[in-house]
């Protein structure tokens, strides 16, 4: 019963390239959610996804930084011309339903270093 | 102003102490509180949700205090595997998912 999967563990990329970050939500889920931390911070909501659908990306900055949650496949979290402020840990987390007291389940996380 | 806020710590105690954090949001409108622990930037992981009447987890208790709009988090007889940081999570009338984090509280628990 695998838990939510994120890959790769640790990306480095140099200004300019694009970076593609995985998510595979816990088997059954249909909701994901994609956070940032930066050094020293808490995480920041970033977008929220379920199939097929872009249900709220408020906390997504407003360019070059894009995610998709296709019928088939994992989550894709996609930054475009990465920047060294692009460099922090991105969480996915799931959850069963969106109701304000479910639970979420956290991912091991893909840091992103930028060069 | 911060919408969740955290004392940053670092907390040092030794085992078998009593420590508590406190966490303020400032969304009168929130609706649930959670504490999640991350250790050394892994994924944060649940430690209890927070009930209005305060609720109890073994050695870790929560309470929440709606009209000072505050939650804390106490820990009694600390042992060295609760040293990591503490993330106090607010949630309003939104997806599960929209959680506002504090940035968070660091434990260090000295044998």
């Amino acid at each position: 019963n695998a838990g939510v999967m994120q890959n790769p563990r640790h990306l480095v990329r140099r200004r300019g390239q694009e970076a593609r970050l995985r998510c595979s939500p816990m088997k059954g889920h249909s909701h994901v959610y994609w956070y940032r931390q930066l050094p020293e911070e808490g995480l920041k909501f970033m977008v929220y996804l379920q199939k097929e659908n872009i249900i709220d990306e408020s906390g997504m900055p407003k360019e070059r930084f894009s995610a998709e949650f296709p019928k088939e496949g994992p989550s894709i979290l996609r930054i475009q011309q990465v920047v060294r402020g692009d460099s922090a840990a991105y969480f996915c987390a799931s959850s069963l339903e969106s109701a304000t007291n479910e639970k979420l389940f956290f991912g091991s996380g893909t840091q992103l270093s930028v060069l | 102003r911060k919408e969740v806020e955290q004392d940053p710590g670092p907390f040092n105690v030794p085992e078998g102490a009593t420590v508590a954090f406190n966490c303020t949001y400032s969304n009168s409108a929130s609706q649930s509180f959670f504490w999640y622990r991350q250790d050394c930037r892994k994924e944060p992981k649940l430690l209890m949700s927070v009930y209005s009447s305060g609720n109890e987890d073994g050695r870790f208790t929560a309470q929440l205090n709606r009209a000072s709009q505050y939650i804390s988090l106490l820990i009694r007889d600390s042992k060295l595997s609760d040293s990591a940081t503490y993330l106090c999570v607010v949630r309003g009338l939104t997806n599960a998912g929209k959680s506002t984090f504090g940035d968070g509280t660091t434990l260090t628990v000295k044998p």
